[in-house]
């Protein structure tokens, strides 16, 4: 079983709706971090937590909210997509403290498409 | 954290090895030289990473200079599996976030 799992993998939506995108890890980091990549650029950090309750912004913040409901799980909303929300999304996790350097773990990604 | 300036692109022979250069000139005395891969929209892939030193792991080698201001990593029997965009970043661990950038797009042909 993998790591770090995303849901849901593949979502198409309409201008202006709300949606959430899971990350759930079985790695038992404390850091957890939600990126953007759109085509043909590098990952963009949105937002990153280093444990339960701690929530600070990224690179691109705007138009996102996260939540952090226990160690193993953080959630990206949208409140109002938006179709240059459309993008290729990841979740990652790492815990400095393993082999004491900054290695990150992927999910899949989760592509969204709003219309 | 320091920039990074890698070429858009590149190609390699299969079984040959691969050397994918990275400039970053600005880099201060604590951050590290970190290597990623993405295959095709995966999420991205640790590779190796380094300070100083060159290191060697089961997947590549870091060449560092000694000035630090630049370094290359080296795929030395590359496969078509290899084929990715592969991404140099430079942290200094401290803030655990990474900065991607462009990276360079390895094309390994048979």
């Amino acid at each position: 079983d993998a790591d770090v799992t995303q849901t849901p993998r593949n979502r198409i939506t309409k201008t202006g709706k709300r949606i959430m995108l899971e990350c759930s890890q079985t790695k038992g980091h404390d850091r957890m971090y939600w990126y953007r990549q759109d085509p043909g650029l590098g990952l963009r950090l949105i937002y990153y937590s280093f444990d339960v309750k701690d929530i600070n912004k990224g690179e691109i913040s705007d138009g996102y909210s996260v939540s952090r409901q226990a160690q193993a799980k953080f959630s990206l909303s949208l409140e109002s997509a938006i179709p240059n929300q459309t993008a290729l999304y990841f979740c990652a996790t790492s815990d400095p403290t393993d082999r004491g350097y900054n290695e990150q773990f992927f999910g899949p990604g989760t592509r969204l498409t709003v219309l | 954290d320091a920039k990074t300036t890698q070429p858009t692109s590149m190609d390699c022979a299969e079984g040959r090895a691969a050397n994918l250069p990275c400039n970053h000139s600005t880099i201060s005395g604590n951050e590290y030289v970190y290597w990623y891969r993405q295959i095709h929209s995966q999420g991205p892939q640790y590779i190796i990473h380094g300070l100083k030193n060159n290191e060697t792991n089961e997947m590549a080698s870091l060449i560092i200079t000694e000035d630090r201001k630049s370094s290359t990593l080296i795929l030395p029997h590359a496969t078509l599996r290899d084929t990715a965009v592969y991404y140099c970043i430079v942290n200094n661990n401290a803030g655990n976030m990474l900065t991607f950038g462009g990276g360079t797009r390895l094309m390994v042909k048979p």
